[in-house]
This record gives structure tokens, sequence and C-alpha cells, in this order.
């Protein structure tokens, strides 16, 4: 079945450092990737999404780019704030799976000032 | 617009008994999806529903349960309650086209924190 794999947490950077969250997937089909934030006390919300291979999803800074050669979509920033503190997740939906959004175990990010 | 309001946002139980959960997904939405977030096992699919349709079940024994209504609210009801249901449970809802969830940004409430004495 699909699955998503995240690079375990937590991980801790000094405000101004370059991030870098990996995130492999295994679908069958032809998945959506999405990468969605969860800061403390609320819900997840989405950060970026990419619908098709080599699709590049950027918002506040932050870029993933969906490799199916390695099956891959990792998570990147060029400069991080404290306010970037969070829990990261990669998640995948397809048809195969029922449109089933499946999501990675979750990657907490810690930024010191 | 208002968001995805859960309700209640806290709730204590104790084992054996029952609950339930309620969602208000964001108005014309009309796809609701569940899911349970512990530590262990991060988030996990419980149940979609779409036009008071279930159209997707996760691998949860049958004392979980859900419906959506005509509005488009939905409950989730957990019977028999365990210790291993503490968790945080999340309500999402979303707006596919013709039904279609492929790429669809879903948005989630603030979720319920269940605890199980």
């Amino acid at each position: 079945g699909n699955s998503v794999t995240q690079m375990e947490g937590p991980v801790t950077l000094s405000e101004e450092a370059f991030l870098t969250i990996n995130c492999t997937y295994t679908a069958t089909g032809y998945p959506s990737l999405f990468w969605y934030v969860q800061y403390p006390g609320e819900g997840l919300q989405l950060l970026l999404k990419a619908t098709k291979a080599d699709d590049k999803g950027s918002n506040k800074g932050f870029e993933a780019t969906y490799r199916k050669e390695t099956t891959s979509f990792h998570l990147e920033k060029g400069s991080v704030q404290v306010s970037d503190s969070a829990v990261y997740f990669c998640a995948l939906s397809d048809r195969t799976g029922g449109f089933k959004t499946i999501f990675g175990a979750g990657t907490r990010l810690f930024v010191k000032a | 617009k208002a968001g995805v309001t859960q309700t209640p946002r806290y709730l204590i139980k104790t084992r054996g008994q029952q609950v339930t959960l309620s969602c208000s997904p964001i108005s014309g939405h009309r796809s609701v999806s569940w899911y349970q977030q512990t530590p262990g096992q991060g988030l996990q699919f419980l149940f979609e529903y779409f036009s008071e349709t279930q159209r997707n079940k996760g691998n949860f024994p049958g004392r979980f349960s859900g419906r959506q209504f005509s509005n488009s609210r939905s409950e989730m009801n957990v019977s028999t309650l365990e210790l291993g249901d503490s968790a945080l449970y999340l309500c999402a809802s979303s707006s596919p086209t013709s039904g279609n969830l492929l790429g669809v940004e879903q948005f989630f409430g603030p979720g319920t924190r269940l605890t199980v004495l």
C-alpha cells in the first residue's frame, strides 16, 4: 500500500540556518504530494503541494520538488526563523489509495534565536 | 469564511464509556475526513465522508464509527472506550471537484483532545 517516510526529529537549528526535511514515498499510482505544518495547539494547515512530477511547490520561503525518479519530496528553506518552529508532515493522496491522504510521522522543528 | 470547528475541544472519559465528537466543515465543503493523532502512531486515517456517504475507511476496529448529515456536518462515535483511544482527533474538510480528492487541499480543525482514564 501507499506510505510516506519522513526523517525523524526533532531537528534543532539556529535562526537563519538552512533547513532540509527529507520525505520519500511509496505509491502504486501517480500521487499528489503535500507538506502540512502544525503549530502548537493548532490543527494542520497546508504549506505547499505538487500534483505531478517535476512540479515545485512553494510558500512562505519553503520549497519542495516532486521527484518521481527518486520518489521524494524534500522540504527546504534557505533561512529559518523562530516562528517556523512547528511539526511538519509530508503526505500523499492518489486514486489507487481511494484518494485517502496518507501522512508521514511528522518532523518536529525547533529554531533557536 | 469560518474555518473547520470541532466540539468539544477537550474530553475526559473512563474505560467502557462511549463518546461522540462533532465536526462542522467550512461552508460549501462536502468532504469530511477524520484522523487520529497520537505521539507514537502519528496521523492515522479513520474515515472519509462525501455527501453523507462513507467512501473510505481506515484500519480501525468497528468501535469507531461516523456519519455525515445533509448539511455536511459530521460526527464520529467511539464505543467501549479503551485507554489506547486517548488521542487528538482531527477533522478535515475539503471541496473536491466532482468528488475527486486528488491534489485537493484539506482544511483541518483544531481537534478534540480525548483522554480515557
